[in-house]
């Protein structure tokens, strides 16, 4: 059973620009998180979807959104990018919306905003 | 609101040693708590964690932890510390209706031979 896919694993961009980071879950999990990390601020949630519903939001300003599909990739944008969203970009997958099924993470999407 | 804090950023032992991983909560509804790991340059893997039921949870690689309501803990422990634990620890706090992890800061484990 193939892992989380997150694409692409690194990625160097330019301030102001607007990048989008994609996350293919498990087979058959239909929850995405989505969450950044960073040496200063720690893991912090972003999002989280299920079945293409936004079920719940972290503190992040509206420059960074995301979206799920029917098939339940999720995508996340951020636009106008900052020197601060440099950061790894990890995503979860679960088999649904509690947290008594098992988040599995991804790799990671490695930013770096220059 | 929830939050987790993880007392020591660093963690040195010797090779043989008990590891032990201190990790404190706040909820205001009843938790479920969660220890992950991390190696460098990768995800975070799942060791264990507590739902309901036993409040001693058995994890993979020879972890566990007991969470202790009256303490709001829920330490990590390991008998015998390896070469192979070397990596950073994450204690996690969740409401169960929702797919949102609370984090801690992290432990970093060094284990000496």
């Amino acid at each position: 059973k193939a892992g989380v896919t997150q694409t692409p694993r690194y990625l160097i961009k330019t301030r102001g620009q607007q990048v989008t980071l994609s996350c293919s879950p498990i087979s058959g999990h239909r929850s995405v998180s989505w969450y950044q990390q960073t040496p200063g601020q720690g893991l912090q949630f972003l999002f989280e979807y299920f079945s293409e519903t936004q079920r719940n939001k972290g503190n992040f300003p509206g420059r960074f959104s995301g979206r799920q599909f029917s098939n339940s990739r999720s995508e996340m944008n951020v636009s106008t990018l900052e020197l601060g969203d440099s950061a790894l970009y990890l995503c979860a997958s679960s088999a649904g919306p509690g947290s008594n099924t098992e988040a599995f993470f991804g790799q990671g999407t490695r930013l770096t905003v220059v | 609101a929830q939050s987790v804090t993880q007392l020591g950023s660093h963690v040195s032992v010797s090779e043989g040693a008990l590891v032990l991983l201190r990790c404190n909560y706040s909820s205001s509804v009843p938790p479920y708590l969660f220890w992950y790991v991390q190696y460098p340059n990768q995800g975070l893997q799942l060791l264990l964690k507590y739902t309901t039921g036993a409040t001693l949870v058995k994890g993979i690689n020879g972890f566990e932890a007991e969470f202790k309501k009256s303490e709001t803990s829920f330490h990590l422990t390991k008998p015998s510390a390896h070469m192979s634990d070397a990596a950073e620890y994450f204690c996690a706090v969740s409401d169960p209706s929702f797919q949102k992890l609370v984090f801690g800061t992290g432990t970093r484990l060094l284990v000496s031979p």
